[in-house]
């Protein structure tokens, strides 16, 4: 899997908008990007995935510029429930064949009242 | 609710005991993934089994093993236990042609 950098942390408050980056510049051309969301005890849960350009759902949109090197995601008017470890991960689907889907160290969001 | 069932929730033993955490993944999953997060740490990878085969491995302990039964059902076995193997351990299963995997709620297990 291609190496990812993010944040630590980061600090914000209720109704803001949040954007956590996360640079991959060696990503493959099969490389799709995923997040994931995790709080205190427990699973990480499925954000968003995405490839190129943008990806929005009902939780959160993916920015992913043309050179693919780094992505953004993007939490609007987060709330205090938001509070949790959020990470990027880049890699190909696997096709039944082996793969280490290995978690960063995240990026711990805070959101105060 | 991912559809990821982890039992036990919750472990006590002793250091040198040995544990089965076991695991079954969402239905349909052929894929199931077991990772190890120690207080405040990141998730670490430990192994990965699709279909009843181990297809990857991570920096999983010489001491701890795991298998995938015939009805995709996941089993992880730890050994010789120390004090350092407290952590909460996930299992998370994925169809296999995805990488957006699906976590269970996790085992903690505690050794004292």
């Amino acid at each position: 899997l291609a190496k990812t950098t993010q944040p630590i942390s980061m600090d914000s408050y209720e109704g803001q908008e949040v954007n956590i980056t996360c640079s991959h510049n060696n990503i493959a051309t099969n490389d799709y990007i995923t997040w994931y969301q995790q709080f205190p005890s427990q699973g990480p849960r499925f954000i968003i995935q995405g490839y190129k350009t943008k990806v929005t759902n009902e939780v959160a949109s993916l920015f992913i510029p043309a050179d693919r090197k780094s992505s953004t995601l993007s939490l609007p008017r987060v709330s205090l429930s938001d509070t949790a470890v959020y990470y990027c991960l880049v890699g190909d689907r696997p096709k039944a064949a082996g793969n280490k889907l290995t978690f960063g160290g995240g990026t711990r969001v805070l959101v105060k009242p | 609710d991912s559809g990821v069932t982890q039992t036990p929730k919750h472990l006590i033993t002793a250091t040198g005991q040995r544990v089965t955490l076991r695991c079954s993944p969402r239905s349909g999953d052929l894929s199931v993934y077991w990772y190890q997060q120690s207080l405040d740490q990141g998730l670490q990878f430990l192994i990965q089994y699709y279909n009843g085969e181990e297809r990857a491995k991570g920096n999983i302990l010489e001491r701890f093993s795991a298998q995938q039964f015939p009805d995709l059902h996941s089993e992880l076995n730890l050994s010789s236990l120390e004090l350092g193997d407290s952590a909460l351990y996930f299992c998370a299963s994925s169809p296999g042609t995805s990488n957006t995997i699906y976590f269970g709620e996790g085992s903690w297990l505690t050794v004292v």
